[in-house]
């Protein structure tokens, strides 16, 4: 599966869009990208997914760009309670999802 | 609904001893996939059940086993245990039968402390 770079902490204001940056340049064509949070103390929780095309759905939108080496999470409004880590992985279908670091994401009022 | 359950919450236990975990997948989902996640980590892939056999494995030593039941629950078993042990398991239900994704929906977890 191939590695994702992403920065170790954000800070977004309460209300604003949080946009999240992920590199993952080494893909392949059927792998997907997945974003996962993780909220402190509880298992990760499932975000959304994509493969070429831009992925909208009630808690998020993924924008990938078009040589997919690169994507975007994006949480338009974002809550107190959006803080949380999160991770972008990149993995075939049905494969183990290798978590990084991720990126702590931390909303303020 | 429910969701991934996992049992038991949390579970102290000295080393050298071993530990059953349990999971319960969510309805309609056939995959288990097992993870630990040490203390400030990501998840770490332990290694995947389908159809009642280990499908894919991470980097683990065999200390670690697994089981896959007909009902599609699972048990994690790790024996002599060590301090390095010490972490929050989680279980991931999917259904690799039906989605050409695949995603994963995690448990609440267990966290097992090594004395």
């Amino acid at each position: 599966d191939a590695k994702t770079t992403q920065p170790p902490s954000m800070d977004c204001a309460e209300g604003r869009a949080a946009n999240l940056p992920c590199n993952h340049s080494t893909i392949s064509g059927n792998e997907y990208v997945y974003w996962y949070r993780q909220i402190h103390s509880q298992g990760p929780q499932y975000i959304i997914h994509g493969l070429k095309n831009n992925e909208t759905n009630e808690m998020a939108s993924l924008i990938i760009t078009e040589d997919r080496k690169s994507s975007t999470l994006i949480l338009p409004h974002a809550t107190l309670r959006d803080t949380a880590v999160y991770y972008c992985i990149v993995s075939l279908a049905g494969n183990m999802l290798t978590f990084g670091g991720g990126t702590r994401l931390m909303v303020k009022p | 609904d429910a969701g991934v359950t996992q049992s038991p919450t949390h579970l102290i236990k000295t080393r050298g001893q071993q530990v059953t975990l349990r999971c319960s997948p969510k309805s309609g989902h056939d995959t288990v996939s097992w993870y630990q996640q040490a203390l400030g980590q990501g998840p770490q892939f332990i290694f995947q059940y389908y159809e009642e056999e280990e499908r894919q494995r991470g980097n683990f030593p065999d200390r670690f086993s697994g089981h896959q039941f007909p009902n599609y629950s699972s048990e994690l078993n790790v024996n002599a245990l060590l301090l390095g042990d010490s972490a929050l398991y989680l279980c991931a239900s999917s259904n690799l039968g039906l989605s050409s994704y695949n995603e994963q929906f995690f448990g609440p977890g267990t966290r097992l402390t090594v004395l």
